[in-house]
């Protein structure tokens, strides 16, 4: 079995702060990890994935992620927050067969002035 | 431009009325997915399918039905015997392997309103 916790349901950042958005992972297998934005009535987009390869991952939009299984987590940072940055942004967990993803519980971002 | 369609945008029903939500992918992806968003509780799996003709239940099929005829396409039919319709319905497609290396691509969504 699989879970995805995200740690705070909303985060208000100052623009130009730093953004941190935390996820816990479970897994019984070795997983894959993902974090996905959604803007207001929009499907979900990519933002970058944890595939083994390498433990710090790069994503679009400035974004990067850290693996560290010892702390089975995947935060996902930002140095410098950008008005454009308002979103909600889901962390999600796979490798079981059929590519199924579990999805945490989302953690939306409000971007101050 | 490949990508993933859901039609229509928003869709209004009266309860007790069944309502089919169109899926259309062109990224010639093998597997498709349903998820339901509510606010604050993140996307559930209603169905997915992994080839074409066979399809699997997700954690909240009751009330749903799916059919794949055809690679491209993945129609979700909302029936009146869901309790609680009325939400925001995504499509996703992916490749597939054994291990779940692959993201999925989502659609725009639907938004579904019963009343």
């Amino acid at each position: 079995a699989q879970s995805v916790t995200q740690l705070g349901s909303h985060v208000s950042v100052s623009e130009g702060a730093l953004v941190l958005l935390r996820c816990n992972y479970s897994s019984s297998v070795p997983p894959y990890l993902f974090w996905y934005v959604q803007y207001p009535n929009q499907g979900l987009q990519l933002l970058l994935k944890y595939t083994s390869a390498a433990t710090l991952v790069k994503g679009i939009n400035g974004f990067e992620a850290e693996f560290k299984k010892s702390e089975t987590s995947f935060h996902l940072t930002k140095p410098s927050a950008h008005m454009r940055d308002a979103a909600e942004y889901f962390c999600a967990v796979s490798g079981a067969a059929g590519n199924k993803l579990t999805f945490g519980g989302g953690t939306r971002v409000l971007v101050k002035p | 431009d490949g990508g993933i369609t859901q039609s229509p945008k928003y869709l209004f029903r009266k309860e007790g009325q069944n309502v089919t939500l169109s899926c259309e992918q062109n990224l010639n992806h093998d597997a498709m997915y349903w998820y339901r968003q509510d606010p604050g509780q993140g996307l559930r799996l209603i169905y997915y399918s992994q080839i074409v003709n066979d399809f699997q239940k997700g954690d909240i099929a009751e009330g749903y039905s799916v059919s794949r005829e055809k690679k491209e396409s993945f129609p979700l039919t909302v029936t009146s015997a869901q309790k609680n319709p009325t939400a925001f319905y995504l499509c996703a497609s992916s490749r597939v392997t054994g291990t779940g290396a692959y993201e999925q691509y989502f659609g725009p969504g639907t938004r579904l309103t019963v009343t």
